[in-house]
């Protein structure tokens, strides 16, 4: 079956400890996204990636690094800069051609210990 | 930069009920135009999408979405609600520069009472 896995699915973060969520694709899609979900403030971006080895930040990339060394797979990771992780993240991955839609993963939720 | 405002961080119909669900988006007219929904704990999924084929759009699961311009809206509607359309909704546009990039509203949450 074709789509988007991310993992884990729940994961918890020491302080000063730094996270990587796991995106992979098996679309054959060239961009990737990341999304972080609060309660109310629906999805805002965080990085994208239209093709392998490039990408760009998004309106929240603070506290948060990423790299898109295959097709296949788009890591984020949180890092301790980032002060207040608690939320949904969302990956998504759409074909390069303007405007195409975008197909999400499950999701990871991600809580401070 | 686009900006998308749903109006309504819930809405409650009862089963039967017409669902509107309404959606704005910044003045400069973007290319692409979105609804998504949502199930708890889980990804978006696409309901329909604007491409200025048609201002009248139809998606799945028998909602639709009309295109005005002089409104800047895109709002959703679906002439009957069932249990099972009990969900959280997004609206998105796309970038008017970087078709690749999107914005997403708030979100509304549709609650559907027997």
């Amino acid at each position: 079956d074709g789509g988007i896995t991310q993992s884990p699915k729940y994961l918890f973060r020491k302080e000063g400890q730094n996270v990587t969520l796991s995106c992979e694709q098996n679309l054959n899609h060239d961009a990737m996204y990341w999304y972080r979900q609060d309660p109310g403030q629906g999805l805002r971006l965080i990085y994208y990636s239209q093709i392998v080895n490039d990408f760009q930040k998004g309106d929240i990339a603070e506290g948060y690094s990423v790299s898109r060394e295959k097709k296949e797979s788009f890591p984020l990771t949180v890092t301790s800069a980032q002060k207040n992780p608690t939320a949904f993240y969302l990956c998504a991955s759409s074909n390069r051609q303007g405007g195409d839609i975008q197909y999400f993963g499950a999701g990871t939720r991600l809580s401070v210990l | 930069a686009q900006s998308v405002t749903q109006l309504g961080s819930h809405v409650s119909v009862s089963e039967g009920a017409l669902v509107l669900l309404r959606c704005n988006y910044s003045s400069s007219v973007p290319p692409y135009l979105f609804w998504y929904v949502q199930y708890p704990n889980q990804g978006l999924q696409l309901l329909l999408k604007y491409t200025s084929a048609a201002t009248l759009v139809k998606g799945i699961n028998g909602f639709e979405a009309e295109f005005k311009k002089s409104e800047t809206s895109f709002h959703l509607t679906k002439p009957s609600a069932h249990m099972s359309d009990a969900a959280e909704y997004f609206c998105a546009v796309s970038d008017g520069y970087n078709f690749n990039k999107f914005y997403f509203g708030s979100g509304t949450k549709l609650n559907v009472k027997p």
